[in-house]
């Protein structure tokens, strides 16, 4: 079975302040990983996501991620921010062998502030 | 954007009432989900469908059915709605069951009072 712990439920940050959502997860299998994004009143959309090889992922919007195996991490980072960043981010977490078991995080709301 | 379309998109019902949500896709993804977003609690699947006629219970699966007559069509059903199933529903789609994202739609909004 797998869980995912967004550390944060809310991250205020000033526009153009670098800021970091952290993900950590547990699993007994492998693991893809992925960062979605959620705007107000909208469905999700997919940030970047982790298969395999190197283990900094760029998506878009200036958004990166860094699998970390060994503490099982996946923390999101973006170098300076924009308004229009505000949004709600999820990390989820999905086993290398198949089956529908992504499991999603909670959520971090993304305020950023003028 | 990938191409599903939810409906409706938001709603109000009573208590007891039966209530269908309706997901469409254009991309002729096998795979549809149904799943649930609630404030603390992130996304939780209710049901799953691989296939015409093929689907699976998610997590939180009691109190709803799911059916799935086409490939472009994934009906979810409250049978009798109550409170807790006051929700945002959301219709996702993949091409396979793994190493791969899902493509959301926008949502439904459901209210039961």
């Amino acid at each position: 079975a797998q869980s995912v712990t967004q550390l944060d439920s809310q991250v205020p940050v000033f526009e153009e302040a670098p800021v970091e959502l952290r993900c950590n997860y547990s699993s007994s299998v492998s693991v893809y990983l992925f960062w979605y994004v959620q705007y107000p009143n909208q469905g999700l959309q997919l940030l970047l996501k982790y298969l395999s090889g190197s283990t900094l992922v760029k998506g878009i919007n200036g958004f990166e991620a860094e699998f970390n195996k060994s503490q099982t991490s996946f923390h999101l980072r973006k170098p300076s921010v924009h308004i229009s960043d505000t949004a709600e981010y999820f990390c989820a977490v999905s086993p290398n062998t198949g089956g529908f078991k992504t499991i999603f995080g909670a959520g971090t709301r993304l305020f950023v502030k003028a | 954007d990938a191409g599903i379309t939810q409906s409706p998109r938001h709603k109000v019902t009573e208590t007891g009432t039966p209530v269908t949500l309706r997901c469409h896709q254009t991309e002729n993804h096998r795979y549809m989900y149904w799943y649930r977003q609630d404030p603390g609690h992130g996304l939780r699947l209710i049901h799953y469908s691989y296939g015409v006629k093929d689907t699976d219970k998610g997590e939180v699966s009691d109190g709803y059915s799911v059916s799935r007559s086409k490939t472009e069509d994934f009906l979810l059903t409250l049978e009798s709605a109550t409170s807790s199933q006051t929700s945002v529903y959301f219709c996702a789609i993949s091409e396979r069951d793994r190493n791969t994202e899902a493509f959301f739609g926008q949502g439904t909004r459901l209210t039961v009072v």
